[in-house]
């Protein structure tokens, strides 16, 4: 792996069903966050994660959790989606200068 | 209320022409901004970065500049080629708070042969 990956790419899910997207990355960052990016909005922040073992809220955190039981992986659970949750969702992890990396973005489609 | 601005909105110019993408940001404290750039269907991938302390930086065809007095940069793109076609996103990075880096809403770039 070189750098950050999201799994899957795309995904189409009928409301109410239990998602998660996935995030992985090797660069041994210690924070990781995670974004949607809808047309006409700059990327809203989720939830976020300074360290492993714990987690924050970002801007939009309803209806979505995460969890950080390492440094590597941070996974992003939609518990019950619903159509408003339609977006794109990019991982991203920061070095210790603050550069944000990001990933190629999971497509997600709730009908 | 911490915001970042930018325009145009979208712009369309010819292969080899030169063009400016403008970021206004209103995030106190300020620590840093960013340039970023997306390909269509990618993640943003970071072009260059200011700091308080420095008005001008040079990526190769892409040159950032910073006015903290008025809180205004630019991303000033040479010599457009068509692989510049992509979204031209700002990012401020404020030095205090949960929500650390503020997006703009991106310039949308399309280079026309």
């Amino acid at each position: 792996i070189a750098g950050i990956t999201q799994a899957p790419t795309s995904q189409i899910l009928a409301a109410g069903r239990r998602m998660t997207l996935r995030c992985t990355q090797d660069m041994r960052h210690n924070a990781m966050y995670w974004y949607r990016q809808d047309l006409g909005l700059g990327l809203r922040l989720i939830h976020y994660s300074n360290t492993a073992g714990t987690t924050g809220k970002g801007e939009v955190p309803d209806g979505y959790s995460v969890s950080r039981a390492n440094t590597d992986d941070f996974p992003l659970t939609l518990a019950s989606a619903v159509p408003s949750q339609t977006s794109v969702y990019f991982c991203a992890s920061s070095d210790l200068r603050g550069e944000q990396f990001f990933g190629p973005g999971t497509r997600l489609t709730v009908l | 209320k911490n915001q970042v601005e930018q325009s145009p909105q979208s712009l369309i110019i010819l292969e080899g022409k030169n063009c400016t993408l403008q970021c206004n940001y209103t995030v106190s404290p300020f620590s840093n901004l960013r340039w970023y750039k997306q390909d269509t269907g990618r993640g943003p991938v970071s072009l260059t970065i200011m700091t308080f302390s420095e008005n001008t930086k040079s990526n190769g065809r892409y040159t950032a500049t910073l006015d903290a007095d008025t809180k205004q940069s630019s991303l000033h793109i040479t010599a457009s080629q068509l692989s510049d076609s992509a979204s031209y996103i700002c990012v401020v990075r404020g030095s205090s708070g949960t929500y650390k880096y503020i997006f703009g809403t991106g310039t949308r770039l399309k280079v026309l042969a």
